[in-house]
């Protein structure tokens, strides 16, 4: 079956540094896949879109990598702030909808 | 700009009672809709999706149903709660690419949390 894994422990990082999230699948042969933040209490906000024929694609401090031999895509966020604290999920393709992996915690501390 | 509205915000409802969740759109047309269950501590589950008005998908078999009235009116339904039913209920929508029949970017409402006593 299709399975979406993202690392369940949580990531605390210092302002400033750059935060690494990763994104492991199986079973899947994606078009694309793409990244969503979502805060507590809240519903999951769009971030970025990569195609399978994209191996990278950036917006603003958000880079995003993408590699189908590896099944896996990366997340970037460089000079991390702690307003970027939140749980970010991947999510791939399914047929009409999407399979969201559970998310990593991202903590950035001052 | 498009808009999704999810009401209510919070429910308390106790087991065996019905329940109805509606979310609608606003700002654009022939949306596919979405409704997710997150409970605590776990992923975003997929529960119902529909491409068209009266065309409903389940991916999870419970106790729970959807309808789509309208083109951009999205209800989640239950005869009776169960306990597990509790959680955070996130309706969706995205755009129909057309030919594809298949929504790329989602954008979620602000969710319904619900707790089953």
């Amino acid at each position: 079956s299709q399975k979406i894994e993202q690392n369940s422990e949580a990531l605390n990082i210092q302002e400033g540094k750059t935060a690494t999230l990763t994104c492991n699948y199986t079973n899947y042969s994606p078009a694309y896949l793409q990244w969503y933040r979502q805060d507590p209490g809240r519903g999951p906000v769009f971030l970025l879109l990569i195609r399978e024929n994209e191996k990278e694609k950036r917006k603003e401090r958000l880079k995003v990598t993408f590699d189908t031999t590896l099944k896996q895509s990366l997340f970037h966020i460089t000079a991390s702030q702690p307003a970027d604290s939140a749980t970010y999920l991947c999510a791939l393709e399914s047929g009409y909808a999407l399979n969201f992996g559970k998310g990593t915690s991202l903590l950035v501390t001052p | 700009s498009q808009t999704i509205h999810q009401w209510p915000a919070t429910l308390v409802q106790p087991v065996g009672s019905p329940l109805s969740l509606e979310c609608t759109v606003e700002g654009t047309s022939n949306p596919n809709l979405y409704w997710y269950r997150q409970a605590a501590g776990r992923g975003l589950q997929l529960l119902f999706y529909s491409v068209g008005i009266g065309q409903i998908s389940s991916e999870v078999p419970q106790n729970l149903s959807a309808s789509r009235p309208q083109d951009r009116q999205f209800i989640l339904s239950s005869k009776k709660l169960l306990l597990s039913d509790s959680g955070f209920y996130l309706c969706a929508w995205s755009t129909r690419l057309a030919g594809v029949g298949l929504g790329e970017t989602q954008y979620f409402g602000p969710g319904t949390r619900l707790l089953v006593l």
